[in-house]
């Protein structure tokens, strides 16, 4: 059973559409975040949800929405899709808040590419 | 505010190498740093990690020592394998609870047979 699972794994659109990523975790983790990767490889934090109560949002457009259903889901809405949003997306879980990465891990799903033509 | 460098890649190396990919951290308190893998097609996975000054973290034949004197994590293998080749990731958790990973750059490896 995959741990963290995404989808799409591919997604190709075009500029100034509006898609969503979902994400699920069987792991029963608390927290769940968005991570972006870049074309060289950057991988930056987006967004940090704790049992459906966003924790994190690192400066990213309001045209990137996340929504939390319930504490093992965190689905990535984005509006207006630019070509600057290519990129792959992670999705990922840990399972302490407060101390959710002092001394435990992160579980990565296996990423999303999105391409904006 | 925190950061990660680690040396640029990509490294290319024969299989049975020494393997050195250096990692060093800005931060304002105590980080944990780790060290992520990913292979090609995949997500991240942990490698290892080191929560406290001079803790050694191990997995795989891979090590990694704290070294809050040099602000360092460097990655090391005695001998390296093709299924090793990957990207590596160094980390560290920020320390002020704020349940975020800062990772740096990342590092392509390749091992030829």
């Amino acid at each position: 059973d995959t741990a963290v699972s995404q989808t799409p794994k591919y997604l190709v659109t075009q500029m100034g559409n509006d898609k969503s990523i979902k994400c699920e975790q069987n792991l029963g983790h608390d927290t769940m975040y968005w991570y972006k990767q870049d074309s060289k490889k950057f991988l930056k934090i987006m967004f940090s949800y704790n049992n459906k109560e966003l924790i994190i949002n690192e400066t990213v457009p309001n045209r990137f929405s996340p929504k939390s259903p319930d504490k093992a889901h965190l689905n990535l809405h984005i509006n207006s899709l630019e070509l600057g949003d290519s990129a792959v997306y992670f999705c990922a879980s840990s399972s302490d808040r407060g101390r959710a990465l002092m001394n435990t891990e992160a579980f990565f799903g296996q990423g999303t590419r999105l391409t904006v033509v | 505010g925190d950061s990660v460098t680690q040396m640029e890649g990509p490294v290319t190396l024969s299989e049975e190498a020494f393997l050195t990919i250096n990692c060093t951290y800005t931060a304002t308190g105590y980080p944990s740093l780790f060290w992520y893998v990913q292979y090609p097609g995949e997500g991240l996975q942990l490698l290892l990690k080191a929560t406290k000054a001079d803790d050694k973290g191990s997995n795989k034949g891979f090590e990694a020592t704290y070294r809050k004197e040099t602000t360092s994590f460097h990655l090391e293998k005695g001998s390296v394998q093709v299924s090793d080749s990957a990207v590596y990731f160094c980390a560290l958790s920020d320390p002020g609870g704020s349940e975020k990973l800062v990772f740096g750059k990342g590092t392509k490896l390749t091992v030829n047979p």
